[in-house]
């Protein structure tokens, strides 16, 4: 069975600060990978995905992610936190089944300071 | 872009009445789920359909159905609403692993308090 693990459920960061959310999964197959975010009162939009090929994936918004197969993470980062970063983000996990089901992490609430 | 169009973005209804959450996708997507979200939970899975008139139970279907009788439209039903179904509820499409892999498609969800 697929799990997604996220490390924090919030996170505080000055802005300007480097942004790490952690991310960890469990998948017997290669998986995909995904970060979403979710703003107030919002949907989820998808900030980056890995499918297959290079590891390391760029998003929107200089978000960036790195797939490492031996520590089964997917980690996102930003090299400098904004204002308006501040959203829950969401690591997701998708089978490669017909369904192709999500299975999310429980979130991280990310704050980020004046 | 793809659109996940939810029918409603509030909904207030008693408990025991049948209630109705639509979503509709406008990119010929064969999969379709609906989740809920509450806070520290993240988002859990009810039901999915990777077809027209197929449907699969997610991790917490009961309580709940679905239907789908076109391609486009997904319908999540609350046969008896009760008060510990007030939640956020996010339906998004997506589509065939292996064959159109961008992720999902969100709808902005409906926010359903039952009194």
């Amino acid at each position: 069975a697929q799990s997604v693990t996220q490390l924090g459920s919030h996170v505080s960061v000055s802005e300007g600060a480097l942004v790490l959310l952690r991310c960890n999964y469990s998948s017997s197959v290669p998986p995909y990978l995904f970060w979403y975010v979710q703003y107030p009162n919002q949907g989820l939009q998808l900030l980056l995905k890995y499918t297959t090929g290079a590891t390391l994936v760029k998003g929107i918004n200089g978000f960036e992610a790195e797939f490492k197969k031996s520590e089964t993470s997917f980690h996102l980062t930003k090299p400098s936190a904004h204002m308006s970063d501040a959203a829950e983000y969401f690591c997701a996990v998708r089978g490669r089944d017909q369904g192709g089901k999500l299975i999310f992490g429980q979130g991280t609430e990310l704050s980020v300071k004046p | 872009d793809v659109k996940v169009t939810q029918s409603s973005r509030y909904l207030v209804k008693r408990t025991g009445e049948k209630v109705f959450l639509e979503c509709v996708q406008d990119m010929d997507h064969e999969n379709m789920f609906w989740y809920r979200q509450d806070p520290g939970l993240g988002l859990r899975l009810i039901y999915f359909s990777y077809d027209v008139k197929m449907k699969e139970k997610g991790d917490i279907p009961e309580g709940y159905s679905v239907s789908r009788e076109k391609k486009e439209r997904f319908s999540l039903i609350l046969e008896s609403a009760s008060t510990n179904q007030t939640s956020m509820y996010l339906c998004a499409s997506g589509g065939k692993p292996l064959v159109r892999e961008h992720g999902y498609t969100f709808g902005s969800g409906t926010r359903l308090t039952v009194v």
